[in-house]
């Protein structure tokens, strides 16, 4: 059971370039998250889905954008990428339940360094 | 505006004590709160949680205690182990349709041999 795989592990981009980090999970979960950790902070929540085509904001979603065209997979897509943007980013699904009572299971992260 | 606050950086006690680790909240309408441990290199891992309907949860030598009233939530580890070393961070989610999942800062905690 491979869980949530995210790739790539690590990526150096320039200022001013684009890329998509990618993000799918095997446990057919409903709710999935992406979340970056800056050096000695915690984790701040960027976009979040409860399920194919639903997405909304989290805590810092300036600078990305996400789309869930299916159940396993969450792409974050950097548009222009600025220096205060590197970082590493986590992702995450979570079961849907009649209640809350779940936890969420991580990737191991991309670790994205913008020069 | 930080929803979950973890004040203390950092923490170090002896092996085989208590560590104890803190949380704050601000969000009355969390209903639903987790630790996770977390190794560098590696996401978070889930270690365990508790409902707001109860004020304390207990797995093995992890206990989480919630006091509602106060907005703050609190691990204890007995006894402590060398292994536990790590980041620990506090998380809380919103319920109803969003399920937003919300973290703290994070605490390292250092078990000295």
């Amino acid at each position: 059971n491979a869980g949530v795989t995210q790739t790539p592990k690590f990526r150096i981009l320039k200022i001013g370039q684009s890329m998509t980090l990618q993000c799918t999970q095997d446990m057919n979960h409903n709710y999935m998250y992406w979340y970056r950790q800056d050096p000695g902070m915690g984790l701040k929540l960027i976009y979040y889905s409860v399920g194919a085509g639903i997405t909304d904001k989290g805590e810092v979603p300036n600078g990305y954008n996400v789309s869930r065209s299916t159940t396993e997979d969450f792409p974050l897509r950097l548009e222009l990428a600025a220096p205060s943007q590197t970082s590493v980013y986590f992702c995450a699904s979570r079961r849907r339940t009649g209640t809350p009572d779940t936890e969420a299971f991580f990737g191991q992260g991309t670790r994205l360094t913008v020069v | 505006d930080q929803q979950v606050k973890q004040n203390s950086p950092s923490l170090s006690v002896q092996e085989g004590r208590i560590s104890i680790l803190n949380c704050d909240y601000t969000n009355s309408m969390f209903d639903y709160f987790l630790w996770y441990k977390k190794y560098p290199a590696e996401g978070p891992t889930f270690l365990i949680s508790i409902s707001s309907i109860k004020d304390k949860n207990e797995d093995g030598r992890f206990t989480v205690f919630l006091n509602k009233s106060a907005k703050h939530l609190s691990l204890h580890i007995v006894p402590s182990q060398p292994g536990d070393s790590a980041v620990y961070f506090c998380a809380a989610s919103e319920g109803g349709a969003t399920n937003k999942l919300i973290f703290g800062t994070g605490t390292l905690l250092a078990v000295q041999p």
